[in-house]
C-alpha cells in the first residue's frame, strides 16, 4: 500500500527555523517533493530529492533518505507569509503516480 | 514559465446540471495532466491521471462515468462534473507535467475551481 505521514499540524515563531518531517511507505519510489500551499489557493512546487542527501534552495532546504523513507523540510528565518500548509509527495517508479501526504499545518507567530 | 490555467475559477450551479472545467498549460506542453479534490482542511485527493489523445486512468473509487475527462490537445484537458449533487462540492484542482514524470519533472497546478452544487 501507499501511506504518507506528516505531522498535522505546527506553530513556529518568526525569525525561527522550523523542520516539518515527512515518512513515507509506497510501492515504489522516484522522487519526493514539497509543496507549499496557501488557504484557498493551488499548491507551489518548492523542491524535489530523489538521491539522498540535502537539498538547499534559499531559505528552504529539503532532506530525503531513502533507506528510511524519511524526509524533512526546513524553513529558516520564518516569515508570516511561510504559514500554510506544506505537502510532502512521493512520486512512483512509473513516474505519473504521485501519491500525497496529508499536508502539515504550519502557523508562523509573531 | 510553467503557468497552468482553469477555468471558471469558482462556479455555482443547480443539481442535476453538468459542469464544465477547463485546464490549460499556458507556457509548455502538458503530456500528463492530473485532476485532484480537495475538501476544507484535507490533503489533495488524487481523481485521474490523463495523457494527451489517450482515455484517463481514474484512481479507485473515482466514477468515471460522473467525472468526464478529455485531454484533447497537449494544452488542454476538461473536466466535467455530470448531474453534479450537492456532494460533488469541492475545491477542483488540475495540473500538468511537461514530461513522463523522470528527473525534475514536477507538477505545475492550476488556481483551482470551486464547485458549490445548491
Amino acid at each position: 500500500g501507499q501511506n504518507i505521514d506528516q505531522p498535522t499540524e505546527m506553530t513556529a515563531t518568526e525569525g525561527a527555523i522550523v523542520q516539518i518531517n515527512c515518512t513515507y511507505q509506497t510501492s515504489g519510489f522516484n522522487g519526493l517533493f514539497w509543496y507549499q500551499q496557501h488557504a484557498g489557493e493551488a499548491p507551489t512546487f518548492l523542491s524535489y530529492n530523489v538521491l539522498d542527501g540535502l537539498e538547499e534552495k534559499g531559505r528552504f532546504s529539503s532532506f530525503l533518505s531513502r533507506s528510511k523513507g524519511y524526509s524533512y523540510l526546513l524553513l529558516k528565518e520564518l516569515q508570516m507569509k511561510d504559514s500554510a500548509s506544506y505537502l510532502c509527495a512521493v512520486r512512483d517508479n512509473y513516474g505519473q503516480n504521485f501519491v500525497f501526504g496529508p499536508g502539515t499545518r504550519l502557523s508562523v507567530l509573531p | 514559465g510553467a503557468v497552468v490555467s482553469q477555468h471558471p475559477s469558482r462556479v455555482i450551479c443547480k443539481s442535476g446540471t453538468s459542469v464544465k472545467i477547463e485546464c490549460r498549460s499556458l507556457d509548455f506542453q502538458a503530456t500528463t495532466m492530473f485532476w485532484y479534490r480537495q475538501f476544507p482542511k484535507q490533503s489533495l485527493m488524487l481523481m485521474a491521471t490523463s495523457n494527451e489523445g489517450s482515455k484517463a486512468t481514474y484512481e479507485q473509487g473515482v466514477e468515471k462515468d460522473k467525472f468526464l475527462i478529455n485531454h484533447a490537445s497537449l494544452t488542454l484537458s476538461t473536466l466535467t462534473v455530470t448531474s453534479a449533487h450537492p456532494e460533488d462540492s469541492s475545491f477542483y484542482i488540475c495540473s500538468a507535467m511537461e514530461g513522463m514524470g523522470s528527473g525534475t519533472d514536477t507538477q505545475y497546478f492550476g488556481p483551482g475551481t470551486r464547485l458549490t452544487v445548491l
